[in-house]
């Protein structure tokens, strides 16, 4: 079993809709939660970062961490085609400049 | 955020020859630079921790000997991939610790495509 479980998708949606992605995972030290986003052949590109459990909303993105069921999510509102990309969470136990525990990372096509 | 600079960004090379891949922070200095290793439609997979002036922490499995990792200063880590061969073909991306407050984050280079022929 992976540490990081993340449903690879594809996850297809229309222009406007919502999008919601979550990963679940095994390791009760993780501390430091955050999402990536990754367009084909470049560097991840930080979306959300969160410590512990609770809710952090930023502009159309919004992360949650349930601690208790070791489940987090992002929900991108309003998603646009150019949201259309691979989307990873990471983990960490100590801060996140530690390294960190990927999931496999979904792959979103938002669809005009 | 911050701005960290992988180059080059692709690279084509024989078998048996060594290949360079530099990583910098632009506008930050970093203490703690990591290597990962993707292939296609994969994770990230960690293959070294590197800190400034010391040697590199490698992850099981990957050989410390084939992947020379240099951080020289706190803007500068360097992979050298020696000796590559096919299997080494993949995707590199490297990534920098930048202390923000009270936590740290972690911003990405754009990544560098080895081929070997």
């Amino acid at each position: 079993q992976k540490e990081v479980e993340q449903d690879p998708g594809p996850l297809s949606v229309p222009e406007g809709a919502i999008v919601s992605l979550n990963c679940t995972y095994s390791n009760s030290a993780f501390q430091y939660f955050m999402w990536y986003r990754q367009y084909s052949r470049k560097g991840p590109e930080l979306l959300m970062y969160t410590y512990s459990s609770g809710n952090k909303e930023d502009g159309r993105f919004t992360a949650q961490v349930d601690k208790s069921s070791k489940y987090i999510s992002l929900f991108i509102r309003d998603s646009q085609p150019s949201d259309s990309a691979t989307y990873l969470c990471a983990m960490s136990v100590g801060a996140a400049g530690n390294k960190l525990t990927f999931g496999g990372g979904t792959r979103v096509l938002v669809k005009p | 955020g911050a701005v960290v600079s992988q180059h080059p960004s692709w690279v084509i090379c024989k078998s048996g020859t060594s290949v360079k891949i530099e990583c910098r922070s632009l506008d930050f200095q970093a203490t703690t630079m990591f290597w990962y290793r993707q292939f296609p439609k994969q994770s990230l997979m960690l293959m070294a921790t590197s800190n400034e002036g010391s040697k590199a922490t490698y992850e099981q499995g990957v050989e410390k000997d084939k992947f020379l990792i240099n951080h020289a200063s706190l803007t500068l880590s360097t992979l050298t991939v020696t000796s590559a061969h096919p299997e080494d073909s993949s995707f590199y991306i490297c990534s920098a610790s930048l202390p923000v407050a009270t936590n740290e984050k972690l911003f990405f280079g754009s990544g560098t495509q080895l081929s070997v022929l």
